[in-house]
């Protein structure tokens, strides 16, 4: 079992610029969520898509966009660059359920750096 | 609003010490997770603490939960240098699927 993979590991982007950052969720879990690690924090919770939708949406302004696919891997999109943007962004998967999801797994996250 | 707060951010310790990281949060919330953190990688999962009073120990590390308090502590007993690492406790809440993270404190175990 690969556990969650993302891809790329590091990216550098030009402020302004757009990014996509991908994530394969762990074999068996049909929900992935995304975070933003700022350096010397803790992860902030971006969004959760569960279905191909969006089922939950931290404090994140409309610049951060996502998407799931039909075989649950998922996809984060940042519009519009800022330096503030620069971080690891983390992608978990977890099985979804009534009240409370399985217990979430972490990829190695990608490394953004906008210059 | 969810609040997780970790005490103490920094903690250097020596080798063979005992010590005790402890996580407050603001919910009525009873699952609680820690995770290790090396520099530059992901979050390893080392506890998932499901219900009031549980203990879960693995090797020189003890996490426990206190849900009357809103607290859980993670105990180090006689520390490695392999223990250093940053370590993050996370809170979720019924039907929210908001993982709340506490700062993290960050353990430096020297010889």
């Amino acid at each position: 079992d690969a556990g969650v993979t993302q891809s790329p590991t590091h990216l550098i982007k030009t402020r302004g610029q757009q990014v996509t950052l991908r994530c394969s969720p762990k074999s068996g879990h049909d929900t992935v969520s995304w975070y933003q690690q700022a350096l010397g924090q803790g992860p902030q919770f971006i969004f959760q898509y569960y279905e191909e939708e969006e089922r939950q949406r931290g404090n994140f302004p409309d610049r951060f966009s996502g998407h799931q696919f039909p075989n649950y891997s998922s996809e984060l999109n940042v519009n519009a660059l800022l330096l503030g943007d620069s971080a690891l962004y983390l992608c978990a998967s977890s099985v979804s359920r009534q009240g409370w999801d399985t217990e979430a797994f972490f990829g190695q996250g990608t490394r953004l750096t906008v210059v | 609003e969810l609040k997780v707060e970790q005490n103490p951010l920094f903690l250097s310790m020596q080798e063979g010490k005992n010590y005790t990281i402890y996580c407050n949060y603001s919910t009525t919330s009873d699952r609680l997770y820690w995770y290790r953190q090396d520099p530059g990688k992901s979050l390893e999962s080392l506890f998932v603490l499901l219900s009031n009073g549980a203990v879960k120990q693995e090797g020189r590390l003890m996490a426990s939960l206190d849900t009357k308090a809103r607290l859980s502590t993670l105990h180090i007993t006689a520390a490695v240098h392999d223990l250093s690492a940053t370590y993050f406790c996370a809170v979720t809440e019924y039907n929210n699927n908001d993982m709340r993270f506490g700062a993290g404190t960050r353990l430096t175990v020297k010889p």
